[in-house]
Protein backbone atom coordinates (compact mmCIF):
# COMPACT_ATOMS: atom_id res chain seq x y z
CA UNK A 1 0.00 0.00 0.00
CA UNK A 2 1.18 3.62 -1.03
CA UNK A 3 1.70 6.10 1.94
CA UNK A 4 -0.72 8.71 -0.52
CA UNK A 5 -3.24 7.33 -2.46
CA UNK A 6 -4.70 9.21 -4.92
CA UNK A 7 -7.17 8.83 -8.09
CA UNK A 8 -5.22 9.35 -10.99
CA UNK A 9 -8.33 10.88 -13.21
CA UNK A 10 -9.00 12.59 -15.77
CA UNK A 11 -11.28 14.92 -14.39
CA UNK A 12 -13.03 16.97 -16.92
CA UNK A 13 -15.49 19.60 -15.83
CA UNK A 14 -16.72 22.32 -17.25
CA UNK A 15 -15.95 26.30 -16.29
CA UNK A 16 -16.69 27.75 -13.74
CA UNK A 17 -17.76 24.09 -12.05
CA UNK A 18 -16.33 23.51 -8.18
CA UNK A 19 -14.19 21.01 -8.07
CA UNK A 20 -12.98 18.13 -5.42
CA UNK A 21 -10.00 16.27 -5.49
CA UNK A 22 -8.78 14.19 -2.97
CA UNK A 23 -6.54 12.29 -1.16
CA UNK A 24 -5.93 9.45 1.47
CA UNK A 25 -2.75 8.89 3.33
CA UNK A 26 -1.69 5.89 6.03
CA UNK A 27 0.61 7.16 8.55
CA UNK A 28 -1.11 9.08 11.18
CA UNK A 29 2.29 10.68 12.18
CA UNK A 30 1.93 12.79 9.15
CA UNK A 31 1.35 16.43 9.90
CA UNK A 32 2.39 18.32 6.83
CA UNK A 33 0.02 18.14 4.05
CA UNK A 34 0.46 19.89 0.55
CA UNK A 35 -1.20 20.60 -2.63
CA UNK A 36 1.08 21.06 -5.86
CA UNK A 37 -0.28 21.94 -9.17
CA UNK A 38 2.42 20.69 -11.97
CA UNK A 39 1.44 22.28 -15.46
CA UNK A 40 2.13 20.32 -18.55
CA UNK A 41 6.20 19.15 -18.98
CA UNK A 42 6.82 21.58 -16.32
CA UNK A 43 7.90 20.65 -12.64
CA UNK A 44 5.29 21.05 -9.85
CA UNK A 45 4.85 23.52 -7.91
CA UNK A 46 3.56 24.49 -4.67
CA UNK A 47 -0.14 25.21 -4.35
CA UNK A 48 -1.57 24.99 -0.90
CA UNK A 49 0.10 23.97 2.84
CA UNK A 50 -1.84 22.81 5.65
CA UNK A 51 -1.00 21.45 8.94
CA UNK A 52 -2.31 19.53 11.14
CA UNK A 53 -6.34 19.14 10.48
CA UNK A 54 -8.57 21.71 9.15
CA UNK A 55 -9.17 24.00 6.30
CA UNK A 56 -7.31 26.82 4.29
CA UNK A 57 -8.53 29.29 1.98
CA UNK A 58 -6.61 31.04 -0.81
CA UNK A 59 -8.48 32.53 -3.18
CA UNK A 60 -10.56 30.05 -5.26
CA UNK A 61 -8.76 26.97 -3.25
CA UNK A 62 -9.88 25.27 0.08
CA UNK A 63 -7.27 23.18 1.29
CA UNK A 64 -8.93 20.27 3.95
CA UNK A 65 -7.31 17.96 6.01
CA UNK A 66 -9.62 15.18 7.78
CA UNK A 67 -6.82 13.64 10.16
CA UNK A 68 -9.38 11.59 11.87
CA UNK A 69 -9.98 9.90 8.46
CA UNK A 70 -6.56 10.58 7.00
CA UNK A 71 -8.30 12.54 4.19
CA UNK A 72 -7.22 15.56 1.97
CA UNK A 73 -9.00 17.37 -0.34
CA UNK A 74 -8.67 20.42 -2.35
CA UNK A 75 -11.32 22.13 -3.72
CA UNK A 76 -11.51 24.56 -6.51
CA UNK A 77 -14.49 27.41 -6.87
CA UNK A 78 -15.28 28.84 -10.12
CA UNK A 79 -12.79 26.77 -12.07
CA UNK A 80 -10.60 28.19 -14.99
CA UNK A 81 -9.13 26.50 -18.17
CA UNK A 82 -5.86 27.69 -16.41
CA UNK A 83 -6.28 25.34 -13.84
CA UNK A 84 -6.28 22.60 -16.01
CA UNK A 85 -3.19 20.65 -14.14
CA UNK A 86 -2.25 17.25 -12.83
CA UNK A 87 -2.89 18.25 -8.60
CA UNK A 88 -0.45 16.32 -6.54
CA UNK A 89 -1.28 15.86 -2.64
CA UNK A 90 1.70 15.44 -0.38
CA UNK A 91 2.41 14.82 2.97
CA UNK A 92 5.91 14.81 4.39
CA UNK A 93 8.40 13.58 7.69
CA UNK A 94 11.95 14.93 6.61
CA UNK A 95 10.98 14.14 3.14
CA UNK A 96 8.12 14.90 0.55
CA UNK A 97 5.64 11.92 -0.16
CA UNK A 98 3.06 12.63 -3.13
CA UNK A 99 0.29 10.53 -4.50
CA UNK A 100 0.55 10.17 -8.16
CA UNK A 101 -1.56 13.19 -8.94
CA UNK A 102 -4.90 13.78 -10.60
CA UNK A 103 -5.13 15.20 -14.24
CA UNK A 104 -7.62 18.29 -14.44
CA UNK A 105 -9.06 19.65 -17.42
CA UNK A 106 -11.53 22.41 -17.33
CA UNK A 107 -13.00 23.33 -20.83
CA UNK A 108 -14.67 26.63 -21.82
CA UNK B 1 14.05 34.90 -9.64
CA UNK B 2 16.05 31.97 -7.94
CA UNK B 3 15.26 28.39 -9.61
CA UNK B 4 16.63 24.95 -9.68
CA UNK B 5 18.32 23.76 -13.05
CA UNK B 6 18.57 20.92 -13.95
CA UNK B 7 20.52 19.62 -17.53
CA UNK B 8 19.71 18.07 -20.18
CA UNK B 9 16.07 19.15 -20.46
CA UNK B 10 15.67 16.52 -22.90
CA UNK B 11 17.98 12.84 -23.84
CA UNK B 12 17.30 10.31 -25.71
CA UNK B 13 19.55 7.02 -25.74
CA UNK B 14 20.35 3.84 -26.51
CA UNK B 15 19.80 0.86 -24.21
CA UNK B 16 23.36 0.36 -22.55
CA UNK B 17 24.59 3.80 -22.64
CA UNK B 18 25.57 5.95 -19.09
CA UNK B 19 23.46 8.84 -18.39
CA UNK B 20 24.26 11.59 -16.35
CA UNK B 21 21.69 14.08 -15.50
CA UNK B 22 23.03 17.68 -13.19
CA UNK B 23 20.84 19.83 -10.94
CA UNK B 24 21.64 23.31 -9.61
CA UNK B 25 20.09 23.99 -6.50
CA UNK B 26 18.57 27.34 -5.52
CA UNK B 27 21.36 28.79 -3.74
CA UNK B 28 21.60 28.87 -0.10
CA UNK B 29 18.97 25.78 -0.15
CA UNK B 30 21.01 22.63 1.44
CA UNK B 31 18.59 19.88 0.85
CA UNK B 32 18.48 18.36 -2.97
CA UNK B 33 16.23 15.80 -4.16
CA UNK B 34 15.53 13.73 -7.10
CA UNK B 35 12.51 12.36 -8.37
CA UNK B 36 11.43 9.99 -11.29
CA UNK B 37 8.30 10.37 -12.15
CA UNK B 38 6.20 7.87 -14.55
CA UNK B 39 2.62 7.89 -15.24
CA UNK B 40 2.35 4.39 -13.43
CA UNK B 41 4.22 4.95 -10.31
CA UNK B 42 4.20 9.08 -10.47
CA UNK B 43 6.67 10.76 -8.45
CA UNK B 44 9.29 8.59 -6.64
CA UNK B 45 12.07 9.86 -4.54
CA UNK B 46 15.05 8.70 -5.79
CA UNK B 47 17.24 10.26 -3.28
CA UNK B 48 18.07 13.35 -0.93
CA UNK B 49 21.11 15.41 -0.08
CA UNK B 50 21.37 17.56 3.07
CA UNK B 51 24.75 19.61 3.18
CA UNK B 52 26.19 17.34 0.26
CA UNK B 53 25.92 14.46 2.68
CA UNK B 54 23.44 11.47 1.53
CA UNK B 55 20.50 11.22 3.61
CA UNK B 56 18.32 8.49 1.95
CA UNK B 57 18.57 6.84 -1.64
CA UNK B 58 16.51 3.75 -0.37
CA UNK B 59 14.49 4.74 -3.43
CA UNK B 60 17.43 4.24 -6.24
CA UNK B 61 18.24 0.85 -7.87
CA UNK B 62 21.82 0.45 -6.59
CA UNK B 63 23.19 -1.54 -9.06
CA UNK B 64 22.95 0.74 -11.81
CA UNK B 65 21.99 4.25 -10.53
CA UNK B 66 23.93 6.49 -8.30
CA UNK B 67 23.94 10.04 -7.16
CA UNK B 68 26.67 12.33 -5.56
CA UNK B 69 26.78 15.97 -4.69
CA UNK B 70 30.32 17.04 -5.88
CA UNK B 71 29.77 20.71 -4.28
CA UNK B 72 27.06 22.96 -2.80
CA UNK B 73 26.12 24.09 -6.82
CA UNK B 74 25.82 20.75 -8.63
CA UNK B 75 24.24 17.52 -7.84
CA UNK B 76 24.22 14.39 -10.44
CA UNK B 77 22.21 11.57 -11.25
CA UNK B 78 23.70 8.70 -12.81
CA UNK B 79 22.93 6.17 -14.81
CA UNK B 80 24.82 2.99 -16.25
CA UNK B 81 23.53 0.99 -18.16
CA UNK B 82 20.58 2.84 -19.19
CA UNK B 83 17.62 0.30 -19.33
CA UNK B 84 14.42 1.46 -21.43
CA UNK B 85 12.11 0.81 -18.91
CA UNK B 86 14.26 4.05 -17.44
CA UNK B 87 12.44 6.09 -19.26
CA UNK B 88 11.45 8.70 -17.14
CA UNK B 89 11.16 12.39 -16.22
CA UNK B 90 13.78 12.87 -13.01
CA UNK B 91 13.45 16.13 -10.96
CA UNK B 92 15.35 17.75 -9.63
CA UNK B 93 14.40 19.85 -6.17
CA UNK B 94 16.18 22.01 -3.31
CA UNK B 95 15.09 23.74 -0.19
CA UNK B 96 16.33 24.73 2.83
CA UNK B 97 15.92 21.88 4.77
CA UNK B 98 12.74 22.75 6.53
CA UNK B 99 11.14 19.65 5.18
CA UNK B 100 8.17 21.44 3.62
CA UNK B 101 8.28 23.25 1.30
CA UNK B 102 10.82 22.25 -2.12
CA UNK B 103 11.14 23.81 -5.89
CA UNK B 104 11.20 21.74 -8.22
CA UNK B 105 13.62 22.44 -11.52
CA UNK B 106 11.58 21.46 -14.76
CA UNK B 107 12.60 18.12 -15.25
CA UNK B 108 15.46 15.95 -17.67
CA UNK B 109 12.96 14.21 -20.32
CA UNK B 110 14.94 10.96 -20.73
CA UNK B 111 13.96 8.49 -23.40
CA UNK B 112 15.92 5.02 -23.33
CA UNK B 113 15.21 2.80 -26.54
Amino acid sequence: QKEVEQDPGPLSVPEGAIVSLNCTYSNSAFQYFMWYRQYSRKGPELLMYTYSSGNKEDGRFTAQVDKSSKYISLFIRDSQPSDSATYLCATNTDKLIFGTGTRLQVFP
Amino acid sequence: DARVTQTPRHKVTEMGQEVTMRCQPILGHNTVFWYRQTMMQGLELLAYFRNRAPLDDSGMPKDRFSAEMPDATLATLKIQPSEPRDSAVYFCASNRGDGNTIYFGEGSWLTVV
